[in-house]
């Protein structure tokens, strides 16, 4: 139990375009998502937290306007990387919280924009 | 904001020897809370302590969390190439902060056969 997809796995995309990823929560109802990047060999760093039916809560130096992010259901949660730079090239991760503590992980979506 | 302080940055072992990386905060934590990550892969959850000098163990895994609930340890013995990945510590905050969780810089364990 406590698995949590997350798609696309992998998209380049061109400088200036916008980019959804998606985070399910596929036998479990999520009430709380987390969103993370993480650089190459460093930790993570969470971007925001998000619970269904309400506006996320972005950690301090995370642009709103730039990762736009909705809950829209217990089960999926999106992360929207709009107008795209190289600087945005990353490996993002969602997490999700059926209640507990302990947060169950997508296995990423690393971005590479061009 | 809250920080973790984790440690060592890298460690090399040749299989079979043992391993420790250490978590320290300078606020009492809610909770600890230990995942491993493998090359290529993403955050799987370990274990979690609550209690003040919690001490549990999976296998050859020891995790404590200290009296003062600042600090924890995990600590695997007799290490196995299985055991590669990055380690990381993740506190709790608990209060108004409950559920969200600071990570550690995270211990990349390397095991040489």
């Amino acid at each position: 139990g406590a698995v949590v997809s997350q798609h696309p796995s992998r998209v380049i995309c061109k400088s200036g375009t916008s980019v959804k990823i998606e985070c399910r929560s596929l036998d479990f109802q999520a009430t709380t998502m987390f969103w993370y990047r993480q650089f190459p060999k460093q930790s993570l760093m969470l971007m925001a937290t998000s619970n269904e039916g309400s506006k996320a809560t972005y950690e301090q130096g995370v642009e709103k306007d730039k990762f736009l992010i909705n809950h829209a259901s217990l089960t999926l949660s999106t992360l929207t990387v709009t107008s795209a730079h190289p600087e945005d090239s990353s490996f993002y991760i969602c997490s999700a919280t059926g209640g507990g503590n302990e947060q169950y992980f997508g296995p990423g979506t690393r971005l590479t924009v061009t | 904001g809250q920080q973790v302080m984790q440690i060592p940055q890298y460690q090399h072992v040749q299989e079979g020897e043992d391993f420790t990386t250490y978590c320290n905060s300078s606020t009492t934590l809610s909770n600890i809370q230990w995942y491993k990550q493998r090359p290529g892969g993403h955050p799987v959850f370990l274990i979690q302590l609550v209690k003040s000098g919690e001490v549990k163990k999976q296998k050859r895994l020891t995790f404590q969390f200290g009296e003062a609930k600042k600090n924890s340890s995990l600590h695997i013995t007799a290490t196995q190439t299985t055991d590669v990945g990055t380690y990381f510590c993740a506190a709790n905050a608990g209060g108004t902060s409950y559920g969200k969780l600071t990570f550690g810089q995270g211990t990349i364990l390397t095991v040489h056969p």
